[in-house]
């Protein structure tokens, strides 16, 4: 089992660009969490997602961030317009039942 | 709503001795707590976790916690500190549904081995 895979591990960006992070589940796993880890910070949720739905999305930002988690293919987290403040280590996990997390290594996005 | 407090964003042991991490909880429900390790430009690893049932948590690396109700705690202990556990711990809380409706996290608090 291959665990939960992320890539990119490190992802530059120049202010006012798009990026996207994916997320892989471990296999098996329909339940996706994405955290956004700060420096000096603890991890902050920000979306939970099960195949194709939203659960609770009550740690997005308003603007700019949106998650989905399509039928066939990975988790993919995207963020239009980077602005400085979005750098940070952006976190996925994934869980068979809603219960016990699998972290992946996370993407460190920096916005240059 | 949840919380979490990690006293401490820093603590330094020698080699061998005790390690104590406290951490302190908040929650409406009955809570799920987790503590997790994250070495550098890693992801966390789960070190252990209460659910129900017995206080007394043992988890990976011989590391153990101790629910305390009346305490509203789960500190984190290793008796003999290595060069090794030199990492960032991270308090965790979840509500009723284990994870599912994620977790809040403490700061975490950086752990430092002196030799």
């Amino acid at each position: 089992n291959a665990g939960v895979m992320q890539n990119p591990r490190h992802l530059v960006r120049r202010r006012g660009q798009e990026a996207r992070l994916r997320c892989s589940p471990m296999k098996g796993h329909s339940h996706v969490y994405w955290y956004r880890q700060l420096p000096e910070e603890g991890l902050k949720f920000m979306v939970y997602l099960q195949k194709e739905n939203i659960i609770d999305e009550s740690g997005m930002p308003k603007e700019r961030f949106s998650a989905e988690f399509p039928k066939e293919g990975p988790s993919i987290l995207r963020i239009q317009q980077v602005v400085r403040g979005d750098s940070a280590a952006y976190f996925c996990a994934s869980s068979p039942t809603g219960d016990g997390y699998t972290f992946g290594s996370g993407t460190r996005l920096t916005v240059v | 709503a949840q919380s979490v407090t990690q006293l401490g964003s820093h603590v330094s042991v020698s080699e061998g001795a005790l390690v104590l991490l406290r951490c302190n909880y908040s929650s409406s429900v009955p809570p799920y707590l987790f503590w997790y390790v994250q070495y550098p430009n890693q992801g966390l690893q789960l070190l252990l976790k209460y659910t129900t049932g017995a206080t007394l948590v043992k988890g990976i690396n011989g590391f153990e916690a101790e629910f305390k109700k009346s305490e509203t705690s789960f500190h984190l202990t290793k008796p003999s500190a290595h060069m090794s556990d030199a990492a960032e711990y991270f308090c965790a809380v979840s509500g009723v549904r284990g994870g599912a409706d994620g977790l809040t996290f403490g700061k975490g608090t950086h752990l430092i081995i002196q030799p």
